[in-house]
Parts: C-alpha cells; sequence; structure tokens
C-alpha cells in the first residue's frame, strides 16, 4: 500500500517570503511520480509540480521548486517570493506501479498568505 | 483546449433517491478517475476507468456506486438510494495516458439532505 503523509495541517507565510511544505510518503515501488497540487477556495484542483522518481535533478515551475529526497521519502514543495494568490490548502500525491495511476494523496496543508 | 467538464456542480438529493454524476474529459485523453473528498479532508480514490472498461475500482463502495464511461459520452457516477454519509466533493481527473499528470475538473458538490 501506498502512504503519504503532510505533517503540517496550516502554515502560514507574509507576502514576498519564502514557505517550504512537507511531505513523507512510502511504497514499495522503484518506479512512481509524485505530485503538488493546490486546491484554492474555488476548490478547483490545480497541479503545481510533478517529479519522476528516476530523475535526480529537483523538479521547478517558476516560483515552486521541490526537495526530493528519495532515500529519506520526502519531497517538500518550496514558493519562493509568495504571493496573496497562493492562498490554498495543498495537497501533496503519489501513484507508481500497480496502481495504475491512481492518485494517493495526503490530508493537505492549508497556506496562509499576509500581506 | 477545454478542460475536464463536470456536471452538475451542485446537486442536492434527497436520501433514498439516486444522484448521477457526468464528467466530460479534455479532448484527447481516454483515462479517467474518479476522487471523493469528505469535508476537511484528502481526496480518496475511488475508480479508474478507460473507454468501456473499468480498470480499477478498488475505493468504490461495494454497494449502491457504479461507474462507467462508454465509447460515445461523458463518464458516469451513479449513486444509488443515497445517504446523508455520501454528502461530499466528487472530482473527476482525465490524463491521456497511466502514469501521467492528471487533470482535475472543478468537481460536483452532493448534498443529500
Amino acid at each position: 500500500a501506498q502512504t503519504v503523509t503532510q505533517s503540517q495541517p496550516e502554515m502560514s507565510v507574509q507576502e514576498a517570503e519564502t514557505v517550504t511544505l512537507s511531505c513523507t510518503y512510502d511504497t514499495s515501488e522503484s518506479d512512481y511520480y509524485l505530485f503538488w497540487y493546490k486546491q484554492p477556495p474555488s476548490r478547483q484542483m490545480i497541479l503545481v509540480i510533478r517529479q519522476e522518481a528516476y530523475k535526480q535533478q529537483n523538479a521547478t515551475e517558476n516560483r515552486f521548486s521541490v526537495n526530493f529526497q528519495k532515500a529519506a521519502k520526502s519531497f517538500s514543495l518550496k514558493i519562493s517570493d509568495s504571493q496573496l494568490g497562493d492562498a490554498a490548502m495543498y495537497f501533496c500525491a503519489l501513484t507508481g506501479g500497480t496502481s495504475y495511476g491512481k492518485l494517493t494523496f495526503g490530508q493537505g496543508t492549508i497556506l496562509t498568505v499576509h500581506p | 483546449n477545454a478542460g475536464v467538464m463536470q456536471n452538475p456542480r451542485h446537486l442536492v438529493r434527497r436520501r433514498g433517491q439516486e444522484a448521477r454524476l457526468r464528467c466530460s474529459p479534455m479532448k484527447g485523453h481516454s483515462h479517467v478517475y474518479w476522487y471523493r473528498q469528505l469535508p476537511e479532508e484528502g481526496l480518496k480514490f475511488m475508480v479508474y476507468l478507460q473507454k468501456e472498461n473499468i480498470i480499477d475500482e478498488s475505493g468504490m463502495p461495494k454497494e449502491r456506486f457504479s461507474a462507467e464511461f462508454p465509447k460515445e459520452g461523458p463518464s458516469i457516477l451513479r449513486i444509488q438510494q443515497v445517504v446523508r454519509g455520501d454528502s461530499a466533493a466528487y472530482f473527476c481527473a482525465s490524463s491521456p495516458r497511466d502514469f501521467y499528470e492528471q487533470y482535475f475538473g472543478p468537481g460536483t458538490r452532493l448534498t443529500v439532505t
């Protein structure tokens, strides 16, 4: 079975500052994929960033980057130059192996951005 | 390219009625996933379908719930004899192939009164 754990129910950051959201996971698969999704108050799930486990280089998308530590099974999301529009619930998700692509989600972290 | 479409956005049903939720995947996507989000919780996988086939329904409750993705038309998630515990947001996602990122629809919020 695959599990994803987000240990921070809530986080806050000042506008223009940097914040890191934590995620740990467990899987017995050797080939898997990790994602961060954002869910703003509209409840629309938006893909933020994707990381293939076989790639050693950390993924980056504009102000969003990850710190992927495969041995530690850790996958944190760093948001630089935080903006008010980044305020949302953030979910870490995992898929791989025999899961046929279905996603296992963490419990989520609510991010508040203060002006 | 239009995104994943779901309708209705909001659905109110009385206990014992049937609920039908529709999902039209993105153009070119043949893989559809359904997830359920209970209040204050993360999304939970329900079922994975390809055209005319159910690939994985390990997250579906054994009774009252069914899903289909016909050759023509949208994917349908059907809940028979709804109960209050079925109240949740139901999300559909699509992808062009498995192990690829999934693109989500806006969700259907089901309220059972």
